[in-house]
C-alpha cells in the first residue's frame, strides 16, 4: 500500500527562524497537497503540486515537488506566531480518487 | 457564499448506538470525502463520492457506510459505535475528485 513519512513530528523555533517539513513516498505520486490546522481547527488547502521539480511561492512560504515525483517539502521563512499548526501533505497517486494524509508536522513558533 | 457546513458539531453516543453525521458541500462542489481524525493524528481517509457515487473507499469496517443525495450532501452512518470510534469526523469538498478540498468544521463523536 502507499506509504508515506512526514518529518519532523515536532519543531519548535524561535520566531524568525525557518521552518521546514518533509514528505516522502515509496511510490510514484500523481500530485501532492499541503493543508494546515490550527490548533482546534481543521485542515486549510495551502496548495496542490503536480509538475516534477514544481516549485510554488506563497509569500513566506515555498512549496517542492521532487524529480521523481516521490518527496515534497515545505519551508517557511522567518515563521511568525500565526504560522503555528499542524502542517499535513497529502499526495495523490495515478488511478485514485483518495487523498491520504501524512501524520504531519506540528509547529510550535516561540514568540 | 457557505462553506462546507456539517452537523451536528458534537455528539454524545453509547456503545453499540447507531450516528448519522451530514455535510453540506460548497455550492458547486460535486465530489465529497469524509475523513476521521483522533486527537494528534491525521485526518483518515473513510470515504469519497463524485456525482453521487462511491469513487474510494478507506479502511474501515463496513459498520461504516455513506451516501451522496442528488443536492451533493452527503450523510456518513456508523453502526454498532465502538469507544473507538470517538473522534473528530471531517467532511471536505472539492470541485471535483481531484481538486484541493474545503474542509468542514466537522463533527466531535464521543462515545462512551
Amino acid at each position: 500500500g502507499q506509504q508515506v513519512m512526514q518529518i519532523p513530528q515536532y519543531q519548535h523555533v524561535q520566531e524568525g527562524e525557518d521552518f521546514t517539513t518533509y514528505c516522502n513516498s515509496s511510490t510514484t505520486l500523481s500530485n501532492i497537497q499541503w493543508y494546515k490546522q490550527r490548533p482546534g481547527g481543521h485542515p486549510v488547502f495551502l496548495i496542490q503540486l503536480v509538475k516534477s521539480g514544481e516549485v510554488k511561492k506563497q509569500k513566506r512560504l515555498t512549496f517542492q515537488f521532487g524529480e521523481a515525483k516521490k518527496n515534497s517539502s515545505l519551508h517557511i521563512t522567518a515563521t511568525q506566531t500565526t504560522d503555528v499548526g499542524t502542517y499535513f501533505c497529502a499526495p495523490r497517486m495515478d488511478s485514485s480518487y483518495k487523498l491520504i494524509f501524512g501524520s504531519g508536522t506540528r509547529l510550535l513558533v516561540r514568540p | 457564499d457557505a462553506g462546507v457546513t456539517q452537523s451536528p458539531t458534537h455528539l454524545i453516543k453509547t456503545r453499540g448506538q447507531q450516528v448519522t453525521l451530514r455535510c453540506s458541500p460548497i455550492s458547486g462542489h460535486k465530489s465529497v470525502s469524509w475523513y476521521q481524525q483522533v486527537l494528534g493524528q491525521g485526518p483518515q481517509f473513510i470515504f469519497q463520492y463524485y456525482e453521487k457515487e462511491e469513487r474510494g473507499r478507506g479502511n474501515f469496517p463496513d459498520r461504516f457506510s455513506a451516501r451522496q443525495f442528488p443536492n451533493y450532501s452527503s450523510e456518513l452512518n456508523v453502526n454498532a459505535l465502538l469507544l473507538g470510534d470517538s473522534a473528530l469526523y471531517l467532511c471536505a469538498s472539492s470541485l471535483q475528485g481531484g481538486a484541493g478540498y474545503t474542509f468542514g468544521s466537522g463533527t466531535r463523536l464521543t462515545v462512551v
